[in-house]
């Protein structure tokens, strides 16, 4: 099945600089790949997600690059804010039979003011 | 539009007890997913339903772990008996198609603790 890695664990930033977190999958035919934010005692939140037929997308201060060749996708975070704060998990998909998500074990995000 | 509705928040019971957890799903919603996060982990899928049929189980522990979705709308969880292992949050997701990969909506989740 699917195995999802993701870097880093934790992460601390100072307010204004960019985050990045990285994951890698093993799955080539995965071609869904969602970031969910996680705030404490909440459920996991959508915040971006990408498909297999685009390399990059981007919300505002958010991205996410895909590279399906290394088989590894990026969420960027630049101008971080103190509500960025939050752990935050990859996902990796694949919408034929399996059709189920597979996340990574996330990262602990801490934007200091 | 109201999200993903769990009950209750927070459960303990003791190792070899039964516990049952209810999701409400967003209304229309087709496919319902149930999680298992363990502290320090992301989430584990546990069971997928579409509308009231089971599409994948197969992590599902199904010698302690069932799960029903009656009449395609609400879903249960329960676990019988309980080991200590099973201490975690259980997550409750919808999406609102049938085929492929929708984005899912995640409810509050139920924090289950076995002493």
């Amino acid at each position: 099945g699917e195995n999802v890695e993701q870097h880093p664990s934790t992460l601390s930033v100072q307010e204004g600089d960019s985050a990045v977190i990285k994951c890698t999958y093993s799955d080539s035919a995965s071609n869904y790949f969602p970031w969910y934010k996680q705030e404490l005692g909440k459920g996991p939140q959508l915040i971006i997600d990408i498909r297999s037929n685009v390399g990059e997308k981007k919300d505002q201060r958010i991205a996410v690059t895909l590279n399906k060749t290394a088989k590894h996708f990026s969420l960027h975070i630049t101008e971080t804010q103190p509500e960025d704060s939050a752990v935050y998990f990859c996902a990796a998909g694949n919408s034929g039979s399996a059709r189920q998500l597979t996340f990574g074990s996330g990262t602990q995000l801490t934007v200091l003011p | 539009e109201a999200g993903v509705a769990q009950s209750p928040r927070y459960k303990i019971i003791e190792k070899r007890q039964s516990v049952a957890f209810w999701c409400n799903p967003i209304s229309g919603h087709a496919t319902l997913y149930w999680y298992q996060q363990i502290l320090g982990q992301g989430p584990k899928l546990l069971i997928q339903f579409q509308n009231n049929g089971v599409v994948d189980d197969s992590q599902l522990p199904k010698d302690r772990f069932s799960a029903e979705r009656l009449k395609g709308v609400d879903s249960t969880l329960k676990i019988q008996p309980a080991k200590l292992e099973d201490s975690a949050v259980y997550l409750c997701a919808s999406s609102a198609g049938t085929g492929g990969l929708d984005t899912q909506y995640f409810g509050p989740g139920t924090r289950l603790t076995v002493l």
